[in-house]
């Protein structure tokens, strides 16, 4: 039973157009984030949820559009894609932080998008 | 802000040898959590090794353990007995305790090559 499962894992597509992300957990969490790694490998917080309230919106063009219709679920909207937005984009999910929690977040596979 | 540095881009071992990963952060914050999470080539990040800045004792996980420094906010990956299994990707993380919600923060990470 997968933890943290992400569709679709690659995602090739032309600029311009506009795809979506779908992310779903079981583990029960209240938190779900999304991160970009870019060609150097580096990660960043790009959004996070709590309870289907955006608590984290870091400096992200307005194109990238998250939606959490329940805790479980966070899904990640792209309009105009350009060829920046190339990455690898992991949702993942996490207990608040309280102790006697486990306090690491648990990530999906990642979703491999490839603009062109 | 806080902020995670991994020195080393690259390292390389000797298969059975031991092996050190660096990692230095930077917060005004008493509690937090401190982690190691590996990336294999499948893209998966995996946790390997949680260590609460509260407890003095350095966490230890099978093969893999940690040395926390908190007063020099340092906190090393040593990896004994390596195996070519353990050739990946490794991030250090930083996440706060302070509020619930926040997000880990990762270093730029160390590829570890394993040599037969």
């Amino acid at each position: 039973d997968t933890a943290v499962s992400q569709t679709p894992k690659y995602l090739v597509t032309q600029m311009g157009n506009d795809k979506s992300i779908k992310c779903e957990q079981n583990l029960g969490h209240d938190t779900m984030y999304w991160y970009k790694q870019d060609s150097k490998k580096f990660l960043k917080i790009m959004f996070s949820y709590n309870n289907k309230e955006l608590i984290i919106n870091e400096t992200v063009p307005n194109r990238f559009s998250p939606k959490s219709p329940d805790k479980a679920h966070l899904n990640l909207h792209i309009n105009s894609l350009e060829l920046g937005d190339s990455a690898v984009y992991f949702c993942a999910s996490s207990h608040e932080v309280s102790r006697g929690l486990d306090t690491e977040a648990f990530f999906g596979q990642g979703t491999r998008l490839t603009v062109v | 802000a806080q902020t995670v540095t991994q020195s080393q881009p690259e390292m390389s071992v000797q298969e059975a040898e031991t092996v050190t990963l660096s990692c230095t952060y930077d917060t005004s914050e008493s509690d937090y959590y401190l982690f190691w999470y590996k990336q294999p080539p499948s893209r998966q990040m995996i946790l390997v090794i949680r260590q609460e800045a509260y407890k003095q004792q350095n966490a230890t996980e099978n093969r893999f353990s940690v040395n926390f420094q908190k007063a020099a906010k340092s906190f090393s990956l040593k990896i004994s007995d390596s195996q070519l299994g353990d050739a990946a990707m490794y991030f250090c993380a930083y996440r706060s305790a302070t509020g619930g919600y926040n997000k880990l923060i990762f270093g730029a990470g160390t590829r570890l090559a394993v040599h037969p």
